[in-house]
């Protein structure tokens, strides 16, 4: 079955600078990578995701790049600031009647004020 | 956004007795619902899938015996943690799709700690 590994486990960065989370995955039939995010005590929600179709895309500070070939997917977050300190999990999915879903172990990521 | 709901947020029963956690859809209809299970300061680990009308598929480790799922109605989908034991101590979360046209979103519940004495 599938696998994904993510780093780093933790991450640390100043307020205002940019964060990079990676991930790789093992089944090269996945085809939708998706990125979610959980605040302390809060239930895990959609950050921005991409399809295998599309190597890269943004949603204004958050970012997305996928390499099929090297089965690496990876989260750029750039002018972090303080509310973006949170876990932060990576996804894999493939669509065959329903997307079953395989996280990564997450990244807890502080931004310092 | 689709709402999930799931019921208890928190319980503490004592070992050997059964659980029933509830998932619900509260604004849309979802034919596939997934559990997942999550260790402190740990991933989502999926247990299994519950489909509308049949049977759950579980992964590879889940004892389908323990942990029943029934998926009775389109917005509903139970997890029952039968005999628990301290080592099914956990916070379980429940997740939706609203199975609209190529969207793998899930739609995450507020999960449920469970605390076996």
């Amino acid at each position: 079955g599938e696998n994904v590994e993510q780093h780093p486990s933790t991450l640390s960065v100043q307020e205002g600078d940019s964060a990079v989370i990676k991930c790789t995955y093992s089944d090269s039939a996945s085809n939708y990578f998706p990125w979610y995010k959980q605040e302390l005590g809060k239930r895990p929600q959609l950050i921005i995701d991409i399809r295998s179709n599309v190597g890269e895309k943004k949603d204004q500070r958050i970012a997305v790049t996928l390499n099929k070939t090297a089965k690496h997917f990876s989260l750029h977050i750039t002018e972090t600031q303080p509310e973006d300190s949170a876990v932060y999990f990576c996804a894999a999915s493939m669509d065959t009647g329903g997307f079953k879903t395989i996280f990564g172990a997450g990244t807890r990521l502080f931004v310092k004020a | 956004g689709a709402v999930v709901s799931q019921h208890p947020s928190w319980v503490i029963c004592k070992s050997g007795t059964s659980v029933k956690i509830e998932c619900r859809s509260l604004d849309f209809q979802a034919t596939t619902m997934f559990w997942y299970r999550q260790f402190p300061k740990q991933s989502l680990m999926l247990m299994a899938t519950s489909n509308e009308g049949s049977k759950a598929t579980y992964e590879q480790g889940v004892e389908k015996d323990k942990f029943l799922i029934n998926h009775a109605s389109l917005t509903l989908s139970t997890l029952t943690v039968t005999s628990a034991h301290p080592e099914d101590s956990s916070f379980y979360i429940c997740s939706a799709q609203t199975g609209g046209a190529f969207t793998g979103e899930l739609f995450f519940g507020e999960g449920s700690r469970l605390t076996v004495l």
